[in-house]
């Protein structure tokens, strides 16, 4: 069964510093997402992004975040000057098509960790 | 408030015995998910309805728009059903509003 796939599945920085985020949808996906977990909380939505735009963002996408679609195949979260409060498991998940009966499937996530 | 409200938050249980997880929501929704999130952090997931009732495997899922409720239902539990388990509404055409998610554990 095709998977969403994330790189890394850990990554550590320093604080400060730029950290790019990576995702494979599902190749037939047409719609892609970003939600973030900081431990011992809810899941939290962060963006979604449809033919290379942002359709809908959270108020925790600040300036600080941005998406991008730069080939065919990857969606990627970029997070600059990164905060210790970054902290957070980061989940891409796509879908294929907008609403209607089409289920979000979700990567197994990246462990960002902000030192 | 939170939007979606999980019970019960923690559940223990033995090997064998029916489960049920409950979800309520306050807005109105196109569709509601539930996900299972196993240790290592990654999600699942395991319906999405809009009405009525899903059944796959020994899972269950119903859900009821006007009292806007849903439950998730695990017969004959085994320990490999140990896991959080969440509830995810989606608001709109795409973004999903999850609740806290409920730990259970099965013991043999």
């Amino acid at each position: 069964e095709p998977e969403v796939t994330q790189t890394p599945s850990h990554q550590v920085t320093q604080m400060g510093q730029e950290v790019i985020l990576r995702c494979v949808p599902i190749s037939n996906h047409l719609y892609f997402y970003w939600y973030r977990q900081i431990l011992g909380q809810k899941v939290e939505f962060l963006v979604s992004f449809y033919n290379n735009e942002i359709s809908e963002k959270s108020e925790i996408f600040d300036d600080q975040f941005s998406v991008e679609r730069p080939d065919g195949s990857n969606f990627t979260l970029k997070i600059r000057s990164t905060k210790l409060e970054d902290s957070a498991m980061y989940f891409c998940a796509s879908s294929e098509s907008r609403g209607g009966n089409q289920p979000q499937h979700f990567g197994d996530g990246t462990r960002l960790s902000i030192l | 408030k939170n939007e979606v409200e999980q019970s019960p938050q923690n559940l223990t249980a033995q090997e064998g015995e029916f489960i049920t997880i409950n979800c309520s929501y306050s807005v109105g929704i196109s569709a509601l998910h539930w996900l299972q999130q196993h240790p290592g952090g990654g999600i699942v997931s395991l319906f999405m309805l809009s009405s009525g009732k899903k059944k796959h495997g020994r899972l269950i899922a119903t859900i009821n728009i006007q009292e806007k409720h849903s439950s998730l239902h695990i017969t004959a539990s085994h320990p490999r059903d140990s896991a959080v388990y969440i509830c995810a509404v989606r608001k709109g055409a795409q973004k999903l509003v999850f609740g806290q998610g409920t730990r259970l554990t099965i013991n043999p």
